[in-house]
């Protein structure tokens, strides 16, 4: 087994400003993604990263930068952070391509 | 284009009755689908998946779905449901895509166990 870790669990920032979230999974798996969840919305893709250092745009990557720095971890930056945003951050990984494993996710507010 | 549509935003239903989610997807080709469950202020976690083979799936706590590719559907079953099946239920499927594979997904539907 494995698990995928999240942090920080609540994110609260203020408008414009650039903020972080991180990823960390221990299933040794080749890709991570992350979306964004909004209340009564689908899982939206925002990145993806099939291998260490490898980055790949999904529908919602405008506003967002990600960086895999090792296999294991994967970051997420809120370019300029919207006020009155809010939304749930999710990050996932897989080993074979289909099923994927996600974290508890991220809570973003903006003020 | 690709898209899974799941027509109830919400559903109802008494502890102990019987449930249906529904679930259409449009997709070229054989599709990999899945079911994924959201409990409050968790992650997902996967409920069942179907790969081309038999179209009944049995999932994990008595959830099962049926693949009918004549009518594009996926729809996902219970036959007694229990207060602790509370949740957002997602419906997914899997596309090709830059050498790897994206879920895409349905809007979710919120099932809601009445006493």
């Amino acid at each position: 087994g494995g698990i995928i870790t999240q942090t920080p669990k609540f994110l609260i920032g203020q408008e414009g400003q650039k903020l972080t979230l991180k990823c960390q999974q221990n299933f040794n798996h080749d890709t991570m993604y992350w979306y964004r969840q909004d209340s009564g919305k689908g899982l939206r893709l925002i990145y993806y990263s099939i291998t260490e250092n490898d980055l790949q745009k999904g529908d919602l990557s405008e506003g967002y930068d990600a960086s895999r720095e090792k296999k294991s971890s994967f970051s997420l930056t809120v370019t300029s952070a919207q006020k009155n945003e809010m939304a749930v951050f999710l990050c996932a990984s897989t080993r074979d391509n289909y099923e994927q494993y996600f974290g508890p996710g991220t809570r973003l507010t903006v003020l | 284009a690709q898209s899974v549509t799941q027509p109830d935003a919400r559903v109802t239903v008494s502890e102990g009755a019987s449930l249906q989610l529904r679930c259409k997807y449009s997709y070229f080709g054989t599709p990999y689908l899945f079911w994924y469950v959201q409990y409050p202020r968790q992650g997902l976690q996967l409920l069942l998946k179907y790969y081309p083979g038999d179209p009944v799936v049995q999932g994990v706590n008595g959830f099962e779905a049926e693949f009918s590719k004549s009518n594009s559907s996926f729809h996902l079953r219970k036959a007694s449901v229990h207060w602790s099946d509370w949740a957002v239920y997602f419906c997914a499927v899997s596309l090709a895509s830059s050498g790897s594979w994206q879920l895409i997904f349905g809007s979710g539907t919120q099932l809601t166990v009445m006493p």
